[in-house]
């Protein structure tokens, strides 16, 4: 399997402050990266999909202006929570997609965030 | 009704038992499928890709019915090690992945 990373690994932020997750693809180049959000006891959810050199496209739903992404190459996307609250408390996990990988999606290991 | 669905369960059996788990679709279009493991606080990985005709590996056994829209996967001698949550994953071909809430299994000594 493919190798993607995701930094930090947990954060703890105060309300009102923005945090940024990197998502990594280590050994191949990404051409669409996936963010989704976990709640406890809860399955994955999408939130938008980024493709490398261009905007990201959002679930409905989702804020765009809350949550930025950018995938300006084919190894590194950020997903920025900007001004963020309790309730944006999850676990973020990124996914990668592409090159010689075929359709498959290959998980991060999550972005644990807690805001206080 | 939700595009993917599971049973949320919990599954709890005993060491060596099989266990078996079903999905259903509402996307008649759909043409990929997946089954993925979640250990708690972890991200999902993939245990195995379901096909047509159905495949095994080891233990686990996935299986498609296109026609009543729904996968399954059979686990086989429980080990404790298979304690998790079990997602089902739908795609249309091009298309993102549609993650079904999973069905957590508890293996007990």
């Amino acid at each position: 399997g493919a190798v993607v990373s995701q930094h930090p690994s947990r954060v703890i932020c105060k309300s009102g402050t923005s945090v940024k997750i990197e998502c990594r693809s280590l050994d191949f180049q990404a051409t669409t990266m996936f963010w989704y959000r976990q709640f406890p006891k809860q399955s994955l959810m999408l939130m938008a999909t980024s493709n490398e050199g261009s905007k990201a496209t959002y679930e409905q739903g989702v804020e765009k202006d809350k949550f930025l992404i950018n995938h300006a190459s084919l190894t590194l996307s950020t997903l920025t929570v900007t001004s963020a609250h309790p309730e944006d408390s999850s676990f973020y996990i990124c996914s990668a997609r592409g090159g010689d990988r075929g359709f498959e999606q290959y998980f991060g290991p999550g972005t644990r965030l807690t805001v206080t | 009704r939700k595009e993917v669905e599971q049973d949320p369960g919990p599954f709890n059996v005993p060491e060596g038992a099989t266990v078996a788990f079903n999905c259903t679709y509402s996307n008649s279009a759909s043409q990929s499928f997946f089954w993925y493991r979640q250990d708690c606080r972890k991200e999902p990985k993939l245990l195995m890709s379901v096909y047509s005709s159905g495949n095994e590996d080891g233990r686990f056994t996935a299986q498609l019915n296109r026609a009543s829209q729904y996968i399954s996967l059979l686990i086989r001698d429980s080990k404790l090690s298979d304690s998790a949550t079990y997602l089902c994953v739908v795609s249309s071909y091009g298309q993102n992945f549609v993650f079904g809430p999973g069905t957590r299994l508890s293996v007990l000594p």
